[in-house]
Order: C-alpha cells, then sequence, then structure tokens
C-alpha cells in the first residue's frame, strides 16, 4: 500500500463547475499538507500549505484537511480552463521539509 | 519564494551517453534536492545537495549512476550517467524556505532513446 493515495483521473468538468481532488495517507506522522499544481512541461507550482485539520481558503483554492481520516482535499470553485493542469497533494512530518512524500497526481481538465 | 532556473529544459539523448542538468537559485540556499519524476508517476526525491559537503542519496539512487555537484550557495548540477531507456524522466531540482515549504525549478524533460 502506498503511503499516499490519489486518484490520478483524468478529471474532466465544465466551466464554473466547482472541483474535488482529494487524497488519503497511512501515516499518522503526517503533520504538513500541501497541493502544487503542474501545467505541462514545467515544474510542480504551490498551491497551498496547511498543517492543521481543517479548511484553508485563497481565493477561489480551499485546502481540507482531516486528520482523524487521514484525507485532505482541494475545492477549486468556478474552475476556469486555467485550471487545467495535473494537481499533485504531498505531505511531511515535522521533519526534513523537502522529503516530501507526493501522491501521483490527478489530472484535471476544464471545459470551456 | 525562490526562483529557479534549470538547464535544458529538455533533451533528447542517446543510449550510454549522459547528460548534465544545472539548476540555479536567485538566493543563496543551504539545501538543494533533485527529484525525478517518471511517466505517470509521483516525484521521487533522488539526493539532497548540500555545498561543501558529498551528496546524500535516497534509497536506490547512487553516485555513480547521478553525480551531483554544488560548488556554491546557488547552483547545483545533476548528471544522468550511462543513460538507458529507463531513466526518461523528468528531473527537478529544488530548494525549502525557512525550512517550511518546497519550491521547484521548471524541470528537465529527458528522452532516452
Amino acid at each position: 500500500q502506498k503511503e499516499v493515495e490519489q486518484d490520478p483521473g483524468p478529471l474532466s468538468v465544465p466551466e464554473g463547475a466547482i472541483v474535488s481532488l482529494n487524497c488519503t495517507y497511512s501515516n499518522s506522522a503526517f503533520q504538513y499538507f500541501m497541493w502544487y499544481r503542474q501545467y505541462s512541461r514545467k515544474g510542480p507550482e504551490l498551491l497551498m500549505y496547511t498543517y492543521s485539520s481543517g479548511n484553508k481558503e485563497d481565493g477561489r483554492f480551499t485546502a481540507q484537511v482531516d486528520k482523524s481520516s487521514k484525507y485532505i482535499s482541494l475545492f477549486i470553485r468556478d474552475s476556469q480552463p486555467s485550471d487545467s493542469a495535473t494537481y499533485l497533494c504531498a505531505m511531511r512530518n515535522i521533519q526534513g521539509a523537502q522529503k516530501l512524500v507526493f501522491g501521483q497526481g490527478t489530472r484535471l481538465t476544464i471545459n470551456p | 519564494s525562490a526562483v529557479i532556473s534549470q538547464k535544458p529544459s529538455r533533451d533528447i539523448c542517446q543510449r550510454g551517453t549522459s547528460l548534465t542538468i544545472q539548476c540555479q537559485v536567485d538566493s543563496q540556499v543551504t539545501m538543494m534536492f533533485w527529484y525525478r519524476q517518471q511517466p505517470g508517476q509521483s516525484l521521487t526525491l533522488i539526493a539532497t545537495a548540500n555545498q561543501g559537503s558529498e551528496a546524500t542519496y535516497e534509497s536506490g539512487f547512487v553516485i555513480d549512476k547521478f553525480p551531483i555537484s554544488r560548488p556554491n550557495l546557488t547552483f547545483s548540477t545533476l548528471t544522468v550517467s550511462n543513460m538507458s531507456p529507463e531513466d526518461s524522466s523528468i528531473y527537478l531540482c529544488s530548494v525549502t524556505v525557512a525550512n517550511e515549504k518546497l519550491f521547484f525549478g521548471s524541470g528537465t524533460q529527458l528522452s532516452v532513446l
């Protein structure tokens, strides 16, 4: 079993829809949670960074963490074609900022 | 955040040859990291590069295959040696900021024929 599970998709939704992306994990030591967005032929871009259970909002993006269920989500409101990308969840324990464990990534397409 | 530049952005190489990837950061950083992203796979840490010392490699990666240099606090190189088609991947340079957030360069798309 992988430490982090993420449905690779692909996921295709119409413009304006609410998108929900999810990851589950098995290691209870994970304390910091991130979402990265990766456009084709580009490096991953840090989108959201959280370290506590609950919701964190940034514009159209909301990151949700439920440590009791070992489940994290990223919601995208009013989705735009420019949101089409691969979204990777990542997480780590309290040590080693570089030792992230990544999900496989979900490929998302927003259709105009 | 940090601005990280990688060269080349992509390359097509022949089996048995080597490719050196360069990574330049716009600020001084203690540690730089090299990741690999194989097609359809998640990112995997190859090694940590500290200035003035040998790189620290993760399980499954060895110095002979992936030699790394770190001559100063803003620059590092990763060489992929004696390449085979299985080395076809995206190679990413990254740095941490405040030992919390990890930022990536734009990546090097490598195809080995």
